[in-house]
């Protein structure tokens, strides 16, 4: 069974500081993977996704994600973390089909302070 | 180009009422799904539907619950004879059809049962 895990409810760090949100999956095959935002009362915004290729992914807003196979990781990443990305992070699956619907994690809250 | 559209944004139903909830996925899109947020949970799919057909409802509850994507008009999750525990958010999401693309939301309608 696909599932993804996302071991913190809560990741804290200052302003100008990187920032890591964690994720790991497991689903049979090679896995589509995606990271999601969503802000109080909003829907969720795409930020990037790993289809293939390179294990480096860029998105929006100055975030990456590497995906890591042996470690089932694919973690988000911020050099450096502004107060205006505070926000709940999913981290979803797919698996290597199409059409077929996004296995979310629980999310994470990530809190910037000034 | 507009985004997915969702309506209404909030939906107040007394318990035995039937609540529908409509999705107009972004053009050029023919696939739609919908996922339910319930409170400290992350999303969960419901179901998948490209125009006219049910791809995959493995994620619907068995009774009470229905959804359709008809030829001309939005997408409409039905719940009839509500209950307390309906209320959640319910997302649908757009995507264009096979590959692997990202899927796109709507900002959700929130349901409060009385």
């Amino acid at each position: 069974a696909q599932s993804v895990a996302q071991p913190e409810d809560q990741v804290n760090v200052a302003e100008g500081n990187p920032l890591t949100v964690k994720c790991t999956y497991s689903v049979s095959g090679n896995p589509y993977l995606f990271w999601y935002v969503q802000y109080p009362n909003r829907g969720l915004q795409f930020l990037l996704k790993y289809i293939t290729g390179d294990n480096l992914v860029k998105g929006s807003y100055g975030f990456e994600a590497e995906f890591n196979k042996s470690q089932t990781s694919f973690h988000l990443k911020k050099p450096s973390a502004l107060v205006s990305d505070s926000a709940l992070y999913f981290c979803a699956v797919r698996r290597n089909q199409a059409g077929t619907a996004l296995i979310f994690g629980k999310g994470t809250t990530l809190s910037v302070s000034s | 180009n507009a985004g997915v559209m969702q309506n209404p944004r909030h939906l107040v139903r007394r318990r035995g009422q039937e609540a529908r909830l409509r999705c107009s996925p972004m053009k050029g899109h023919s696939h739609v799904y919908w996922y339910r947020q319930l409170p400290e949970e992350g999303l969960k799919f419901m179901v998948y539907l490209q125009k006219e057909n049910i791809i995959d409802e493995s994620g619907m509850p068995k009774e009470r619950f229905s959804a359709e994507f008809p030829k001309e008009g939005p997408s409409i999750l039905r719940i009839q004879q509500v209950v307390r525990g309906d209320s959640a958010a319910y997302f649908c999401a757009s995507s264009p059809g096979t590959g692997a693309g990202e899927q796109y939301f709507g900002p959700g309608t929130r349901l409060t049962v009385t």
